[in-house]
């Protein structure tokens, strides 16, 4: 069984258009996260949620809206895609250190969005 | 806010060599954790090592060794005997142990050749 898993791996849409990528983990993790890996391979955190509390919005536009039905699931919805929001997005999760966890991040295998 | 730093976009070495991937990261906390995660060009996100800051011990897995120090803020990667199945791009990681805001900050990332 996959730990994390995100659908769909790959994603060509066109600009304008709305897309959602889903993510669920079996661990047992309270802590879901979306990071953003750009062209240049730079990883940059975009949401975390806590057992379906909003953490962490690091200055992320609007038309990113992250939704976490329950501890196991963080899904990413993106209104009117740019060129811009090409990238690879990962989803991971973790135990919260303050809760014993061991402070690692398990991630997805990531999915490669295109905008055309 | 805490930042990241890997100096060396680029390394290479000669199958079975060893070589040190650098990094510095700024904090003022005192007790963090720190990662190298490698990833492949199946594009995965792959823990490598792990170091609590309170430890003073430098992590060993395998092949793979940190050299820590906490006073100069510095956390490189010695890879041993290089294989080729360790070409992939690197990647130091920073994490707080502070309630509330419990994420990975990531380095730039170092994009490693293993020659054969």
């Amino acid at each position: 069984d996959t730990a994390v898993s995100q659908t769909p791996k790959y994603l060509v849409t066109q600009m304008g258009n709305d897309k959602s990528i889903k993510c669920e983990q079996n661990l047992g993790h309270d802590t879901m996260y979306w990071y953003k890996q750009d062209s240049k391979k730079f990883l940059k955190i975009m949401f975390s949620y806590n057992n379906k509390e909003l953490i962490i919005n690091e200055t992320v536009p609007n038309r990113f809206s992250p939704k976490s039905p329950d501890k196991a699931h963080l899904n990413l919805h993106i209104n009117s895609l740019e060129l811009g929001d090409s990238a690879v997005y990962f989803c991971a999760s973790s135990r919260r250190t303050l809760a014993g966890g061991s402070g690692e991040l398990f991630f997805g295998e990531g999915s490669r969005l295109t905008v055309l | 806010a805490q930042t990241v730093t890997q100096s060396q976009p680029e390394m290479s070495v000669q199958e079975a060599e060893t070589v040190t991937l650098s990094c510095t990261y700024d904090t003022s906390e005192s007790d963090y954790y720190l990662f190298w995660y490698k990833q492949p060009p199946s594009r995965q996100m792959i823990l490598v090592i792990r170091q609590e800051a309170y430890k003073q011990q430098n992590a060993t897995e395998n092949r793979f060794s940190v050299n820590f120090q906490k006073a100069a803020k510095s956390f490189s990667l010695k890879i041993s005997d290089s294989q080729l199945g360790d070409a992939a791009m690197y990647f130091c990681a920073y994490r707080s142990t502070q309630g509330g805001s419990e994420k990975l900050v990531f380095g730039k990332g170092t994009k490693l050749t293993v020659n054969p």
